[in-house]
């Protein structure tokens, strides 16, 4: 059963504009989230993550949001440029180390 | 090279053969797993390790052996290559033992039984 869910299997946005890529989860017991961008060809490579005691963390273009109430994160990518276009994986974890990835999402940012 | 490398990139073998999936990292990191990566699954646990000689087994373990007889190294063996084990796989590693920290992956062996 997949713990970690990912249910937008693609996403498009214009170049400039904002991305949101969205991530549920069902275990509570959930303190570690991370997301992952991956190019083809390539092993992932880790974006931002935050933790359970946070709302929110930011680096640059990204940030991510985190509800525990509704289980569910989210990243935003702003502006949104066509290098980014990727598939992009949420990752959580009860113990910061066995992750539980989803299934990930393919964003294509239009030119 | 510096990081985490895997070996071979690409590997094609039979139903019922035995094949090994070596993965090697140069930081010295405690942890290390392995993943494989399908179509509607994402990518799921197999097997993580959190120092030489210590292994325990991840979401989808069946049909799957590690050995961890040196820190550097992580070699996944299919003892018995079946269909339903063709997939890319991915090596990781993480350096905080029991911590909060990313984890680095390989560039991945897709792996196809015939």
């Amino acid at each position: 059963d997949q713990q970690v869910k990912q249910n937008s299997p693609s996403l498009s946005v214009q170049e400039g504009r904002i991305s949101i890529l969205n991530c549920d989860y069902t275990n509570s017991m959930f303190d570690y989230f991370l997301w992952y961008k991956k190019y083809p060809a390539e092993g992932p490579t880790f974006l931002i993550s935050i933790s359970s005691i946070k709302d929110k963390n930011e680096d640059g273009r990204f940030t991510v949001f985190l509800n525990k109430s509704a289980k569910h994160l989210s990243l935003h990518i702003v502006p949104s440029q066509p290098g980014d276009s990727a598939v992009y994986f949420c990752a959580a974890s009860p113990t910061g180390n066995q992750f539980y990835f989803g299934t990930g999402t393919s964003l294509t940012v239009i030119p | 090279d510096a990081g985490i490398t895997q070996s071979p990139r690409y590997k094609i073998t039979e139903t019922g053969r035995q094949v090994t999936l070596m993965c090697h990292q140069t930081w010295s990191h405690s942890y290390m797993f392995w993943y494989r990566q399908d179509l509607g699954h994402g990518l799921r646990l197999i097997y993580y390790s959190a120092a030489a000689d210590i292994t325990d087994k991840g979401e989808v373990p069946d049909g799957y052996v590690v050995s961890r007889s040196k820190t550097e190294n992580f070699p996944l063996t299919l003892e018995s290559a079946t269909r339903s084990q063709t997939s890319v796989y991915f090596c990781a590693s993480n350096s905080l033992s029991g911590g909060l920290d990313e984890q680095y992956f390989g560039p991945g062996t897709r792996l196809t039984v015939t």
